[in-house]
């Protein structure tokens, strides 16, 4: 079936760094794509989407990229901070269908 | 606004028994939605309602059922509980669909079956 994945499934950068944190898709009929944050202990968040008719978007701190001919897209943090630690999804979106496709989650650590 | 709240937090069932998991919202979303989530693992659709007395089944639907009498309710029943069923379960809303289906979640209800 159709699914997301990462690359990597935990990610550790210092405190100050940049993180990039990386996500393959797998159905080419997704047109819209979101980053969802989830802290311990609490549902997820929306972080930033992107559509399909873009291949960058910026908001405070992160930045999503996405690569249509590769089907990858990628969440971007600028100076990493603590409060970043958190496991990060990518989701999938087929507007024609409704189906949200969650992939696995990516667990950022961030070291002091 | 409380957003989308869920009850309860934390639940230990034996196998056989039944329970149902609370969802509310008070955003007048018309779209809810129930995942699972394993560990290590993303998230799988169980059921969704896209709107008061409509509901389907998502990926997982077996072993569970829901019911949408309003708006803002969206239960999920378990009628016998199984090992397979630990998880944590996540309800979500949204306002759109499709081309700007922004999920809000709730904390969530962590369930083990014993």
């Amino acid at each position: 079936g159709e699914s997301v994945g990462l690359h990597l499934p935990t990610l550790s950068v210092q405190e100050g760094d940049n993180s990039i944190i990386n996500c393959a898709y797998s159905n080419s009929a997704s047109d819209y794509f979101i980053w969802y944050k989830q802290e311990s202990g609490k549902g997820p968040q929306f972080i930033i989407d992107i559509r399909s008719n873009m291949d960058k978007r910026q908001g405070q701190r992160v930045t999503v990229l996405l690569n249509k001919t590769v089907k990858h897209l990628s969440l971007q943090i600028a100076a990493t901070q603590p409060g970043d630690s958190a496991v990060y999804f990518c989701a999938e979106i087929y507007t024609g269908g409704f189906k949200t496709i969650f992939g696995a989650g990516t667990r950022l650590f961030v070291k002091a | 606004n409380a957003g989308v709240t869920q009850t309860p937090k934390f639940r230990i069932l034996k196998i056989g028994q039944s329970m149902t998991l609370q969802c509310t919202q008070d955003m007048n979303h018309n779209y809810m939605y129930w995942y699972r989530q394993d560990p290590g693992m993303g998230l799988k659709l169980i059921y969704y309602s896209v709107g008061a007395g409509i509901t389907d089944k998502g990926e997982v639907p077996n072993g569970y059922n829901v019911s949408r009498s309003t708006t803002e309710d969206f239960p999920l029943r378990l009628e016998l509980a199984a090992p397979s069923q630990t998880s944590v379960y996540f309800c979500a809303s949204t306002k759109d669909r499709g081309s700007n289906e922004k999920l809000f979640f709730g904390s969530g209800t962590q369930l083990s079956v014993l």
